[in-house]
């Protein structure tokens, strides 16, 4: 079956840095997004990984190694609004195409 | 504002009960994705339609169908609804068929089934 993990709660501290990481066991494995979620709100779009390597985009950054099956978000210089669910997502195309996602890591940011 | 339209942000409704969930994805996009969100599930694929046709389909239930419309709206049923289908039900647009380029959500649907 199609499998995505990533821990359930994080806290870190403003001003920090936090990895969150994901693992996947997948076919048809196509590329891996990062989505941030705040409570009761939509999921919005943080990255897109398709080739191995670090993706920097501004205090956030994406790293992807497909042959490890395993990817990560840091965020550097925490801030309070970054409290929110981050959702790791994996593109699968077989005989047809999907986005499947982890249950996504709650991240409590402590000032 | 993603620019996708969920309609209604709330329901009440009880069980057995049949309602439709609808979405108007982003000018522009031919891709709409159903996801369930529910507390201890995370975001779970139901299906996806592009430019009217079923492109894909998760583990959605027998009790639910959705379709697409000529002008790209679409509306996900669900019938003899059971307490346990009580959640966030979002859609998202893309552009791309293949799910390559970036999902913009909706608020969501927030079903509640007494």
């Amino acid at each position: 079956g199609q499998n995505i993990d990533q821990p359930t709660e994080m806290t870190a501290t403003e001003g920090a840095i936090v990895q969150i990481n994901c693992t996947y066991q997948t076919s048809g494995f196509n590329g891996l997004f990062w989505y941030q979620q705040h409570a009761g709100e939509a999921p919005t779009f943080l990255s897109y990984n398709v080739l191995d390597g670090l993706e920097e985009k501004g205090r956030f950054s994406s790293f992807l190694s497909r042959s490890k099956g395993y990817s990560y978000l840091l965020l550097k210089e925490l801030q309070m609004k970054d409290s929110a669910s981050y959702l790791c997502a994996a593109l699968l195309m077989n005989r047809d195409d999907k986005i499947i996602f982890g249950k996504g890591t709650r991240l409590h940011i402590l000032p | 504002d993603s620019g996708v339209t969920q309609t209604p942000k709330h329901l009440i409704t009880a069980t057995g009960q049949r309602v439709t969930l609808r979405c108007s994805p982003r000018s522009g996009d031919l891709s709409v994705y159903w996801y369930q969100q529910s507390l201890d599930q995370g975001l779970q694929f139901l299906i996806q339609y592009y430019n009217g046709e079923e492109r894909a389909k998760g583990n959605i239930l027998e009790r639910f169908s959705a379709q697409q419309f000529p002008d790209l709206h679409s509306e996900l049923n669900l019938s003899s609804l059971e307490l346990g289908d009580s959640a966030l039900y979002f859609c998202a647009s893309s552009v791309e068929a293949g799910g390559g380029g970036e999902l913009f959500f909706g608020e969501g649907s927030r079903l509640t089934v007494l």
